[in-house]
C-alpha cells in the first residue's frame, strides 16, 4: 500500500547544481501538489496540477519548475539552486478537485544545498 | 484569500491531561477544514475534516473537532493525552480556485507530552 512515494529521501547539492524530485501516486487521483516546509512556516505551495496536463503556481513558485509526466507522476526541478532552497519537500495528491478531499502526502525530500 | 491562524506555537501537557490546539480561519464562504498530524521524519497525516455534514468532527487517535461559525474556530482536542500523541499538528483550510483545489495550512503546533 504505497500511497504516495517521493525520491531521493535526502539529498546535498552544491550551489548552481540542478536536480529533479521525483514523485508518484498508486492511489488513481488526479490533483497533485509540491509544497515545501520550513521551521516556523508551516507547509507552503509550490506548483499543483488540478488534473494531468495542467499545472499552476502555488505560492512559491521562483527558482522551481514542474512536469506532470502522467496521471502517476509530478516532478519538480531545481535548475539551479539556492541556500534558501534547503528545505523539506513534500509531495501530495488527492482524488479530485473537490474542496473535501484530504490530501495524502508522501515521506519528503530532505535537500540541503552548500 | 483564505487564511488559517494556529494560536501557540509549542504546547506541552502532561500524559492523560487535556489536548487543546487552537485554529481560527478566515473564509469569505463556507469552508472545508482539516487537521494534519506529522511524526517525526514522516509526511503528514489526516487526523480529521470538517465538510459541513456535522459540526462536531471526530477522527482518529481518539481526537476530535468543533466547527464553532460564530468563532471562526476549529479547536482540536482529546480527552486524555497520550506519549505517542507528541507530534506537531497543523489545521488547513481549502481554498477553492477555477483552476482547482488548494490547501492553505497554519503554521503548525508543536505538543509535547510529559510523563
Amino acid at each position: 500500500n504505497a500511497g504516495v512515494t517521493q525520491t531521493p529521501k535526502f539529498q546535498v547539492l552544491k550551489t548552481g547544481q540542478s536536480m529533479t524530485l521525483q514523485c508518484a501516486q498508486d492511489m488513481n487521483h488526479n490533483s497533485m501538489y509540491w509544497y515545501r516546509q520550513d521551521p516556523g512556516m508551516g507547509l507552503r505551495l509550490i506548483y499543483y496540477s488540478a488534473s494531468e496536463g495542467t499545472t499552476d503556481k502555488g505560492e512559491v513558485p521562483n527558482g522551481y519548475n514542474v512536469s506532470r509526466l502522467n496521471k502517476r507522476e509530478f516532478s519538480l526541478r531545481l535548475e539551479s539552486a539556492a541556500p534558501s532552497q534547503t528545505s523539506v519537500y513534500f509531495c501530495a495528491s488527492s482524488a479530485s478537485a473537490g474542496r473535501n478531499q484530504p490530501q495524502h502526502f508522501g515521506d519528503g525530500t530532505r535537500l540541503s544545498i552548500l | 484569500a483564505q487564511s488559517v491562524t494556529q494560536l501557540g506555537s509549542h504546547v506541552s501537557v502532561s500524559e492523560g491531561a487535556l489536548v487543546l490546539l487552537r485554529c481560527n480561519y478566515s473564509s469569505s464562504v463556507p469552508p472545508y477544514l482539516f487537521w494534519y498530524v506529522q511524526y517525526p521524519n514522516q509526511g503528514l497525516q489526516l487526523l480529521l475534516k470538517y465538510t459541513s455534514a456535522a459540526t462536531l468532527v471526530k477522527g482518529i487517535n481518539g481526537f476530535e473537532a468543533e466547527f464553532k461559525k460564530s468563532e471562526t474556530s476549529f479547536h482540536l482536542t482529546k480527552p486524555s493525552a497520550h506519549m505517542s500523541d507528541a507530534a506537531e499538528y497543523f489545521c488547513a483550510v481549502s481554498d477553492r480556485q477555477s483552476s482547482g483545489d488548494k490547501l492553505t495550512f497554519g503554521t503548525g503546533t508543536r505538543l509535547a507530552v510529559r510523563p
